[in-house]
């Protein structure tokens, strides 16, 4: 099916540990996105890629690095884990801005724990 | 940083009921997006509206968009078990803005349906 895949699904990290979280899209979207979601508090943008080659800071990037390997793929790296990076991580992709359907596609997360 | 400000932040009712959902600014918006969210998922994209005055309808959902472009309604007509879930309102910057393209979201509203 076509969309927006997410890996892992769960993990849990102790503190100081390093991991990546892996996105890939097949829609051939040029902008994707790493958000975080924590009760309360909706979705922040962490970093986004507006097109292939670029990529710049959203409203929370402290303690991540991304990469956007290809047009397709978008990865998230926690480079040393902390207990306030304990969240859900959601990755989405979008066309450039069509009116009527602009909109994300999302994938269907990962939960961290930091311990 | 623009902010969007959501309420109720949480509503219970019973089956066939109706119910309004609210999304404030004091920014103006190029588009709007009411999502959808159910627990262990991502959001899904249910409507986005463009225009100021703008109403749109989606069986018994109905979206409307403030004539100044600040804020958006979602009124759900005889309410279903089905309907439980998180939404989420977001918003893209005005044209020519720095941040378009990437959208700033509500908080949520927690919907709860009961039969």
């Amino acid at each position: 099916n076509a969309g927006v895949t997410q890996t892992p699904k769960f993990q849990v990290l102790k503190t100081g540990q390093s991991m990546t979280l892996q996105c890939a899209q097949d829609m051939n979207h040029n902008s994707m996105y790493w958000y975080r979601q924590d009760p309360g508090m909706g979705l922040r943008l962490i970093y986004y890629s507006a097109s292939e080659g670029t990529t710049d800071k959203g409203e929370v990037p402290n303690g991540y690095n991304v990469s956007r390997l290809n047009k397709r793929e978008f990865s998230l790296r926690l480079e040393s884990a902390a207990p306030s990076q304990t969240s859900v991580y959601f990755c989405a992709s979008s066309e450039f801005f069509t009116a009527d359907n602009y909109g994300y596609t999302f994938g269907s997360g990962t939960r961290l724990t930091v311990v | 940083t623009q902010l969007l400000e959501q309420s109720p932040q949480f509503l219970s009712i019973q089956e066939g009921e109706n119910l309004t959902v609210y999304c404030n600014s004091s920014s103006v918006f190029s588009s709007l997006q009411w999502y959808r969210q159910e627990p262990g998922e991502g959001p899904v994209l249910l409507v986005t509206v463009v225009t100021g005055g703008e109403v749109k309808k989606l069986k018994r959902l109905t979206f409307q968009f403030g004539d100044a472009r600040k804020d958006s309604s979602l009124h759900i007509t005889a309410a279903q078990p089905g309907d439980t879930g998180l939404y989420l309102c977001a918003g893209d910057a005005p044209l020519g803005g720095t941040s378009y393209g990437k959208l700033t979201f509500g908080q949520g509203t927690i919907l709860t349906v009961h039969p």
